[in-house]
Protein backbone atom coordinates (compact mmCIF):
# COMPACT_ATOMS: atom_id res chain seq x y z
CA UNK A 1 0.00 0.00 0.00
CA UNK A 2 1.06 3.60 -0.64
CA UNK A 3 2.22 5.29 2.34
CA UNK A 4 3.80 8.89 3.57
CA UNK A 5 5.35 9.60 6.97
CA UNK A 6 6.22 12.85 8.22
CA UNK A 7 8.42 11.54 11.51
CA UNK A 8 8.14 15.71 12.62
CA UNK A 9 5.08 17.11 14.12
CA UNK A 10 6.51 20.26 14.90
CA UNK A 11 10.59 21.31 13.45
CA UNK A 12 11.92 25.01 15.66
CA UNK A 13 15.18 26.63 13.53
CA UNK A 14 16.94 29.57 14.36
CA UNK A 15 16.46 32.51 11.49
CA UNK A 16 19.14 32.54 9.34
CA UNK A 17 20.31 28.46 10.18
CA UNK A 18 19.61 25.90 7.45
CA UNK A 19 16.24 23.94 7.81
CA UNK A 20 15.01 20.09 7.15
CA UNK A 21 11.91 18.77 6.92
CA UNK A 22 11.91 15.45 6.60
CA UNK A 23 9.57 12.62 3.95
CA UNK A 24 9.46 9.08 3.78
CA UNK A 25 7.15 7.64 0.93
CA UNK A 26 6.14 3.52 -0.06
CA UNK A 27 4.79 3.29 -3.22
CA UNK A 28 5.03 0.63 -5.61
CA UNK A 29 7.05 1.87 -9.08
CA UNK A 30 8.39 5.10 -9.12
CA UNK A 31 6.86 7.53 -7.09
CA UNK A 32 5.79 11.24 -7.73
CA UNK A 33 6.48 13.17 -4.74
CA UNK A 34 5.33 17.11 -4.04
CA UNK A 35 5.59 19.18 -1.15
CA UNK A 36 2.59 21.86 -0.41
CA UNK A 37 2.90 24.64 1.93
CA UNK A 38 -0.18 26.31 4.40
CA UNK A 39 0.47 29.66 6.01
CA UNK A 40 -1.86 30.23 8.88
CA UNK A 41 -5.50 30.25 7.83
CA UNK A 42 -4.42 29.84 4.32
CA UNK A 43 -5.31 27.25 1.96
CA UNK A 44 -2.10 25.05 0.99
CA UNK A 45 -0.01 25.97 -2.20
CA UNK A 46 2.51 24.04 -4.11
CA UNK A 47 6.21 24.24 -4.04
CA UNK A 48 7.82 21.96 -5.90
CA UNK A 49 7.76 18.27 -7.41
CA UNK A 50 9.85 15.46 -8.28
CA UNK A 51 8.30 13.12 -11.38
CA UNK A 52 11.92 12.04 -13.05
CA UNK A 53 15.49 13.17 -13.45
CA UNK A 54 18.06 15.44 -11.10
CA UNK A 55 17.59 14.27 -7.90
CA UNK A 56 17.49 17.79 -6.48
CA UNK A 57 14.32 19.84 -7.18
CA UNK A 58 14.28 23.94 -6.92
CA UNK A 59 10.42 25.05 -5.83
CA UNK A 60 9.35 28.46 -4.81
CA UNK A 61 10.64 30.73 -2.28
CA UNK A 62 14.11 29.11 -2.01
CA UNK A 63 13.00 25.85 -1.23
CA UNK A 64 14.65 22.53 -2.62
CA UNK A 65 14.07 18.92 -2.14
CA UNK A 66 16.36 16.04 -2.51
CA UNK A 67 14.92 12.69 -3.81
CA UNK A 68 16.93 9.64 -2.56
CA UNK A 69 15.46 6.31 -3.70
CA UNK A 70 17.34 4.25 -1.60
CA UNK A 71 16.56 5.62 1.61
CA UNK A 72 12.72 6.57 0.08
CA UNK A 73 13.05 10.22 1.33
CA UNK A 74 12.31 13.57 -0.17
CA UNK A 75 13.40 15.90 2.35
CA UNK A 76 12.74 19.75 1.89
CA UNK A 77 15.19 21.78 2.91
CA UNK A 78 16.04 25.65 2.44
CA UNK A 79 19.60 27.57 2.76
CA UNK A 80 18.85 30.30 5.21
CA UNK A 81 15.47 30.31 7.09
CA UNK A 82 13.20 33.48 7.50
CA UNK A 83 10.81 33.87 10.05
CA UNK A 84 7.86 34.19 7.23
CA UNK A 85 8.82 30.79 6.67
CA UNK A 86 6.94 29.59 9.83
CA UNK A 87 3.96 27.51 8.44
CA UNK A 88 2.62 23.77 8.05
CA UNK A 89 4.34 21.81 5.30
CA UNK A 90 2.46 18.42 3.71
CA UNK A 91 4.50 15.88 1.64
CA UNK A 92 2.19 13.80 -0.99
CA UNK A 93 3.28 11.17 -2.93
CA UNK A 94 1.80 8.78 -5.69
CA UNK A 95 2.70 5.66 -8.28
CA UNK A 96 3.55 6.74 -11.58
CA UNK A 97 1.63 3.50 -13.01
CA UNK A 98 -0.75 0.82 -11.94
CA UNK A 99 -4.52 1.27 -10.53
CA UNK A 100 -4.12 2.87 -7.36
CA UNK A 101 -2.38 5.92 -8.62
CA UNK A 102 -3.93 8.34 -5.67
CA UNK A 103 -2.61 11.32 -4.23
CA UNK A 104 -1.49 10.34 -0.48
CA UNK A 105 -0.87 12.77 1.59
CA UNK A 106 1.42 13.53 4.89
CA UNK A 107 0.22 14.75 8.49
CA UNK A 108 1.97 17.90 7.77
CA UNK A 109 4.67 19.45 9.98
CA UNK A 110 4.73 22.35 11.47
CA UNK A 111 8.06 24.58 10.95
CA UNK A 112 8.83 27.39 13.55
CA UNK A 113 11.86 29.75 12.45
CA UNK A 114 12.28 31.79 15.59
CA UNK A 115 14.03 35.00 15.37
CA UNK B 1 -7.09 35.69 -11.20
CA UNK B 2 -9.10 34.90 -8.45
CA UNK B 3 -7.81 31.02 -8.85
CA UNK B 4 -9.97 29.11 -6.26
CA UNK B 5 -12.50 30.85 -4.71
CA UNK B 6 -14.53 29.43 -1.40
CA UNK B 7 -17.85 30.43 0.29
CA UNK B 8 -18.56 31.07 3.44
CA UNK B 9 -15.33 31.76 5.23
CA UNK B 10 -17.25 30.88 8.23
CA UNK B 11 -20.24 29.07 9.07
CA UNK B 12 -21.90 27.86 12.28
CA UNK B 13 -24.38 25.16 11.85
CA UNK B 14 -26.65 22.96 14.35
CA UNK B 15 -27.31 19.78 14.10
CA UNK B 16 -29.37 18.65 11.66
CA UNK B 17 -29.32 21.67 9.62
CA UNK B 18 -28.31 21.43 5.64
CA UNK B 19 -25.94 23.70 3.75
CA UNK B 20 -23.82 24.14 0.66
CA UNK B 21 -20.16 25.18 0.53
CA UNK B 22 -19.22 26.96 -3.03
CA UNK B 23 -16.25 26.44 -4.61
CA UNK B 24 -15.61 28.25 -8.35
CA UNK B 25 -12.36 28.28 -10.12
CA UNK B 26 -11.76 30.48 -13.67
CA UNK B 27 -8.46 28.26 -14.55
CA UNK B 28 -10.54 26.67 -16.77
CA UNK B 29 -9.49 23.09 -14.83
CA UNK B 30 -10.65 19.81 -15.28
CA UNK B 31 -10.10 18.50 -12.40
CA UNK B 32 -11.26 19.88 -8.78
CA UNK B 33 -11.96 18.19 -5.13
CA UNK B 34 -12.79 18.78 -1.65
CA UNK B 35 -10.83 18.16 1.64
CA UNK B 36 -11.26 18.45 5.05
CA UNK B 37 -8.69 18.80 7.40
CA UNK B 38 -8.60 17.69 10.93
CA UNK B 39 -6.19 18.01 13.69
CA UNK B 40 -3.61 15.07 13.45
CA UNK B 41 -5.40 13.35 10.26
CA UNK B 42 -4.07 15.54 7.37
CA UNK B 43 -6.07 16.25 4.60
CA UNK B 44 -8.46 13.97 3.51
CA UNK B 45 -10.05 13.72 0.19
CA UNK B 46 -13.90 13.53 0.12
CA UNK B 47 -15.45 14.02 -3.27
CA UNK B 48 -13.63 15.06 -6.33
CA UNK B 49 -14.42 15.50 -9.98
CA UNK B 50 -12.41 15.01 -13.48
CA UNK B 51 -15.05 17.45 -15.20
CA UNK B 52 -17.88 18.45 -15.53
CA UNK B 53 -20.83 15.45 -15.05
CA UNK B 54 -18.41 13.58 -13.62
CA UNK B 55 -18.16 13.02 -9.81
CA UNK B 56 -16.65 10.26 -7.67
CA UNK B 57 -16.43 9.60 -3.62
CA UNK B 58 -13.04 9.81 -2.02
CA UNK B 59 -11.80 8.49 1.03
CA UNK B 60 -14.54 10.33 3.01
CA UNK B 61 -17.63 11.02 1.37
CA UNK B 62 -20.41 9.86 4.03
CA UNK B 63 -22.80 12.83 4.78
CA UNK B 64 -21.74 14.86 1.77
CA UNK B 65 -22.64 15.41 -2.10
CA UNK B 66 -21.17 16.64 -4.63
CA UNK B 67 -22.32 17.77 -8.43
CA UNK B 68 -20.54 19.37 -11.24
CA UNK B 69 -22.73 20.81 -13.62
CA UNK B 70 -20.00 23.27 -15.03
CA UNK B 71 -16.45 23.36 -15.38
CA UNK B 72 -15.57 26.57 -12.76
CA UNK B 73 -18.28 25.17 -10.39
CA UNK B 74 -18.28 22.38 -7.54
CA UNK B 75 -20.23 23.10 -4.56
CA UNK B 76 -20.27 21.08 -1.56
CA UNK B 77 -23.61 19.75 0.41
CA UNK B 78 -24.12 18.39 3.65
CA UNK B 79 -27.66 17.49 4.05
CA UNK B 80 -28.06 16.81 7.90
CA UNK B 81 -25.21 18.13 9.42
CA UNK B 82 -23.10 16.32 12.48
CA UNK B 83 -20.91 17.43 14.77
CA UNK B 84 -18.20 15.08 13.14
CA UNK B 85 -18.41 17.50 10.20
CA UNK B 86 -17.09 20.33 12.19
CA UNK B 87 -13.81 20.81 10.29
CA UNK B 88 -12.31 23.03 8.00
CA UNK B 89 -12.93 22.16 4.52
CA UNK B 90 -10.89 23.35 0.96
CA UNK B 91 -11.64 23.01 -2.60
CA UNK B 92 -8.68 22.16 -4.90
CA UNK B 93 -8.10 21.72 -8.70
CA UNK B 94 -5.77 21.08 -10.91
CA UNK B 95 -5.20 20.82 -15.08
CA UNK B 96 -5.78 17.15 -14.22
CA UNK B 97 -6.59 14.53 -12.35
CA UNK B 98 -3.73 14.18 -9.91
CA UNK B 99 -3.98 10.15 -10.32
CA UNK B 100 -3.58 10.63 -14.47
CA UNK B 101 -0.02 10.80 -16.51
CA UNK B 102 -0.31 14.26 -17.19
CA UNK B 103 2.61 16.83 -16.57
CA UNK B 104 0.62 18.77 -13.76
CA UNK B 105 -1.01 15.98 -12.18
CA UNK B 106 -0.31 16.94 -8.36
CA UNK B 107 0.07 20.06 -8.69
CA UNK B 108 -3.29 21.59 -6.93
CA UNK B 109 -4.46 25.38 -6.61
CA UNK B 110 -6.27 25.42 -2.96
CA UNK B 111 -9.22 27.87 -2.29
CA UNK B 112 -8.81 29.69 1.52
CA UNK B 113 -10.65 26.96 3.32
CA UNK B 114 -14.76 27.24 5.15
CA UNK B 115 -14.32 26.78 8.72
CA UNK B 116 -17.70 24.94 9.87
CA UNK B 117 -18.87 24.54 12.86
CA UNK B 118 -21.47 22.01 13.79
CA UNK B 119 -23.24 22.51 17.37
Amino acid sequence: AQSVAQPEDQVNVAEGNPLTVKCTYSVSGNPYLFWYVQYPNRGLQFLLKYITGDNLVKGSYGFEAEFNKSQTSFHLKKPSALVSDSALYFCAVRADAGNNRKLIWGLGTSLAVNP
Amino acid sequence: NAGVTQTPKFQVLKTGQSMTLQCAQDMNHEYMSWYRQDPGMGLRLIHYSVGAGITDQGEVPNGYNVSRSTTEDFPLRLLSAAPSQTSVYFCASSYSNPASGRVHAGELFFGEGSRLTVL
